[in-house]
């Protein structure tokens, strides 16, 4: 099945340090990927949607400069947290659509950023 | 605004016991509906999805959900858990063309051995 590989899986970065997130869809073309936040013992927030080749859509409230979304290819998506504060330690998640009538979407393992 | 409601915040159980989780939506359109699972540590994991045709859909691990369109619900529903049930159960909703998914808070259930 389609799977979603992502690194890495934790982190523990300094405070003003920038932190990347590797997103890559092994066996299909993900053209459409999303990215979450996940607070504990909450649900899913929704960042953003990023397409291949073109900028990314943010939600309302997040912002675009703090957490740089890069889509370059159809199997790479990457989210780069820029100058990490304490209150962006969370677990990100990214997910890939996958394409068909039935659609459904995949989602990478996580990643755990500690900000200290 | 699109929402998705999930009325129980958290479950116990004991084995053996059956299991119904809410879910409901608000949205006028056609809506394609989701159930992922979350075991402790690990990422989340697709029960089952409804686009169309029977409203009653059957997953995986003997999970099966309904979609009542009358209601705006798509319950999940398993008639023995297990203790290797216990995880955070997610319901989720796509609207119209876009691929969003529109998520609810989440349900913790516990099943006791």
């Amino acid at each position: 099945g389609a799977v979603v590989s992502q690194h890495p899986s934790w982190v523990i970065c300094k405070s003003g340090t920038s932190v990347k997130i590797e997103c890559r869809s092994l066996d299909f073309q993900a053209t459409t990927m999303f990215w979450y936040r996940q607070f504990p013992k909450q649900s899913l927030m929704l960042m953003a949607t990023s397409n291949e080749g073109s900028k990314a859509t943010y939600e309302q409230g997040v912002e675009k400069d703090k957490f740089l979304i890069n889509h370059a290819s159809l199997t790479l998506s990457t989210l780069t947290v820029t100058s990490a504060h304490p209150e962006d330690s969370s677990f990100y998640i990214c997910s890939a659509s996958l394409q068909g009538a039935n659609y459904g979407y995949t989602f990478g393992s996580g990643t755990r950023l500690t900000v200290v | 605004a699109q929402s998705v409601s999930q009325h129980n915040h958290h479950v116990i159980l004991s084995e053996a016991a059956s299991l119904e989780l809410g879910c409901n939506y608000s949205y006028g359109g056609t809506v394609n509906l989701f159930w992922y699972v979350q075991y402790p540590g690990q990422h989340l994991q697709l029960l089952l999805k409804y686009f169309s045709g029977d409203p009653l859909v059957k997953g995986i691990k003997g999970f099966e959900a309904e979609f009542i369109k009358s209601k705006f619900s798509f319950n999940l529903r398993k008639p023995s858990v297990q203790w290797s049930d216990t995880a955070e159960y997610f319901c989720a909703v796509n609207a119209g063309n876009n691929r969003k998914l529109i998520w609810g808070l989440g349900t913790s259930l516990a099943v006791n051995p």
